[in-house]
Parts: structure tokens; sequence; C-alpha cells
């Protein structure tokens, strides 16, 4: 079976410090990586995915991701936060062959003045 | 190129009543998924079609919900009757097959937003 643990629910952050969201998953099988966003009444935008090659991947909107296998970790992280990044980040793994994503609980990011 | 568009976008029910949400996929997407986030929990898989088959119905929370695909394109998700643990977004999403350009990526639409009263 596959899990995605979000280690914080609520992380806040003042506008332009750099911020790190964390991931872990753990799956017997190969996956596919994802990190996606949610703002106010809004649906799930897709910020960026690992699917392989270079572990360091780049998003939308300045965030960037690394996959570590040795730490099954996938961490999302931005050098310098907006306010308007503020919103819900979903960690998200999928399956090899394509079949059903799993989420992780979510970590709300407050941006601050 | 359009989305996954879900409709309505937000619907308010009384308990007991029937409510129908409706799926879009992108054009040519096979795969069809229905997710449900309730109010402060995760994001829940409910199930899965490829075109119009049922792939897996696992998430399905109890026979109160009903999903169809007629036709392998629009998906429709029934709820009857609803009750107030009903409230929540309901996801949709699409992709394409494994193998099939983009079929590791999973696009979600906006949500349906439904509360129960």
């Amino acid at each position: 079976a596959q899990s995605v643990t979000q280690l914080d629910s609520q992380v806040p952050v003042f506008e332009e410090a750099p911020v790190e969201l964390r991931c872990n998953y753990s799956s017997s099988v190969s996956v596919y990586l994802f990190w996606y966003v949610q703002y106010p009444n809004q649906g799930l935008q897709l910020l960026l995915k690992y699917l392989s090659g270079s572990t360091l991947v780049k998003g939308i909107n300045g965030f960037e991701a690394e996959f570590n296998k040795s730490q099954t970790s996938f961490h999302l992280r931005k050098p310098s936060v907006h306010i308007s990044d503020t919103a819900e980040y979903f960690c998200a793994v999928t399956l090899w062959n394509g079949f059903k994503t799993i989420f992780g609980a979510g970590t709300r990011l407050f941006v601050k003045a | 190129e359009a989305g996954v568009t879900q409709f309505p976008s937000h619907s308010v029910i009384e308990k007991g009543q029937t409510v129908t949400l409706r799926c879009d996929p992108i054009s040519g997407h096979d795969n069809l998924y229905w997710y449900r986030r309730v109010m402060g929990k995760e994001i829940k898989f409910l199930l899965h079609f490829v075109k119009e088959s049922k792939q897996d119905e696992s998430g399905m929370p109890n026979n109160r919900f009903l999903a169809e695909r007629t036709g392998g394109t629009y998906s429709t998700l029934k709820v009857q009757p609803a009750e107030l643990e009903d409230s929540g977004v309901y996801f949709c999403a699409s992709s394409q097959l494994p193998g099939q350009g983009t079929g590791n990526t999973i696009y979600f639409g906006e949500g349906s937003w439904l509360t129960v009263v």
C-alpha cells in the first residue's frame, strides 16, 4: 500500500522569506510524485511533478521540489514567498501504472506581510 | 484546450434530497477519477473509470453513491439520499492511459462544492 505524510499541517511565514513544505511517502512499487496547490475557493492545480530523471524539478510560480529516494521524501521549496502563495499544498503519489493518486493531508501555507 | 470541467460548481441541498454531479474530462482521456474532500479531511479517492468501465470503486463510501460513465465520455456521480456527512468538495480528474502522452499525470477539475443542510 502507498501512503503520503505531510509533516506540517500549517506553515506561517513572512513575505520574501524562504519556505519548505515537507513530504514523505511510502510505497512498495514505483510511483510518480506530485505537488498540487489549492488557492482559496478554487480547484486543484498542478504545481510540479517528478516522473524520472533529474531529482530536482521546477514548477510554476518559482516552486521547486527535490526527490530523495533514500529518504523517500519530496519536499517543496521556494526561496522567496509572496502573499499570493497563501494556499493549501498537497503532496501526492501516483502508481506507476497511472492509476489512483493518493494525497497527503495538505499543508496550509500562510504568508504574512 | 479545455480542462476537466465540473457542474455544478456549488450546490446546497437538504438532507434526504438527491444531487447529481457531472464531470467532463479532457477530450481523449480514457481515465476518469472521482475524489472527495470532506471538510478538514484528506482528499480521498472514490473511484476510477477506464472508458465506460469501473476499474476501481473501492473508495465509494456506501450504496448511496452511484457513479456512471455511459459511452466513456462524461461521468455523473449521484448521491441519493444525501446526508449531512456528504458535504464537501467532489473533485473529478482525468488522464490518458499509461504510455500515452501525459498518461502519468492526472488533471483535476475545479471541484463541485456540496453542502447538505
